[in-house]
C-alpha cells in the first residue's frame, strides 16, 4: 500500500544544517512535498518537487529526490530557532491522494 | 500563496452534541477540498474528499453518517461531527488544492481542535 516514513525526531544546533529524510512507496507519485507545522496550527507548504526532478533549491531549503530509492530529503541551511517545528513529508500518489508521513520534530538548540 | 480559512479553531462540546467545522478558500475557488484528522504525534489521516455539487468520497473506515460533509459552494466546505463522543476528540484540518501547473499545491486551514467531554 501507499506509505510515507520519516524519522520522528531531529536535534541540531543553531547555525548548523538540518537534514530531514523521508522514504515513500508509491513509484507513480507525481509530486513530493515538505510541510511545516507549528504547535496548534495548520500545515504550511514549504516547498515541493516534481517527481522527474532530482533537486530543488529555494533560499535556505534544498530538496533532494532519489526516485530510484524513493528517498526524499529536506536540507535547511543555517538552521534558526524559528525553524523548530514538525516537518511533514508527503507524496501525491498516482491515485491523486496526498499521503503524509508521521512528521519529524525538529528541535534547534541555541 | 492561497489562503484557506478554517473555523472554529477550538471547540469543546458535550458528548452527544453535533459540531460543525467550516473551511473556506478565501482568494480562490476550490471544487475539491480534503478533510484530515490528526492524532497527537501522528500523521494526518485523510478522512474524505469533498466535492462541490456532489457527494463526498470517504476513505475506508470513515463513517459517512458520523462525519457529514457538505460542499455548498466553490469556496465553502463543512464537516459536521454528529453525536460526538470522546473518541472523536482530535485535531481536524481541511485543505484545498490551488496553484501550480496542475493545482498540485495543497493549502491547509489552521485546524480545529475538537474536545468532546
Amino acid at each position: 500500500g501507499e506509505d510515507v516514513e520519516q524519522s520522528l525526531f531531529l536535534s541540531v544546533r543553531e547555525g548548523d544544517s538540518s537534514v530531514i529524510n523521508c522514504t515513500y512507496t508509491d513509484s507513480s507519485s507525481t509530486y513530493l512535498y515538505w510541510y511545516k507545522q507549528e504547535p496548534g496550527a495548520g500545515l504550511q507548504l514549504l516547498t515541493y518537487i516534481f517527481s522527474n526532478m532530482d533537486m530543488k533549491q529555494d533560499q535556505r531549503l534544498t530538496v533532494l529526490l532519489n526516485k530510484k530509492d524513493k528517498h526524499l530529503s529536506l536540507r535547511i541551511a543555517d538552521t534558526q530557532t524559528g525553524d523548530s517545528a514538525i516537518y511533514f513529508c508527503a507524496e501525491k500518489t498516482g491515485g491523486f491522494k496526498t499521503i503524509f508521513g508521521a512528521g519529524t520534530r525538529l528541535f534547534v538548540k541555541a | 500563496g492561497a489562503v484557506v480559512s478554517q473555523h472554529p479553531s477550538r471547540v469543546i462540546c458535550k458528548s452527544g452534541t453535533s459540531v460543525k467545522i467550516e473551511c473556506r478558500s478565501l482568494d480562490f475557488q476550490a471544487t475539491t477540498m480534503f478533510w484530515y484528522r490528526q492524532f497527537p504525534k501522528k500523521s494526518l489521516m485523510l478522512m474524505a474528499t469533498s466535492n462541490e455539487g456532489s457527494k463526498a468520497t470517504y476513505e475506508q473506515g470513515v463513517e459517512k453518517d458520523k462525519f457529514l460533509i457538505n460542499h455548498a459552494s466553490l469556496t465553502l466546505s463543512t464537516l459536521t461531527v454528529t453525536s460526538a463522543h470522546p473518541e472523536d476528540s482530535s485535531f481536524y484540518i481541511c485543505s484545498a488544492p490551488s496553484g501550480g501547473a496542475t493545482n498540485e499545491k495543497l493549502f491547509f486551514g489552521s485546524g480545529t481542535q475538537l474536545s468532546v467531554l
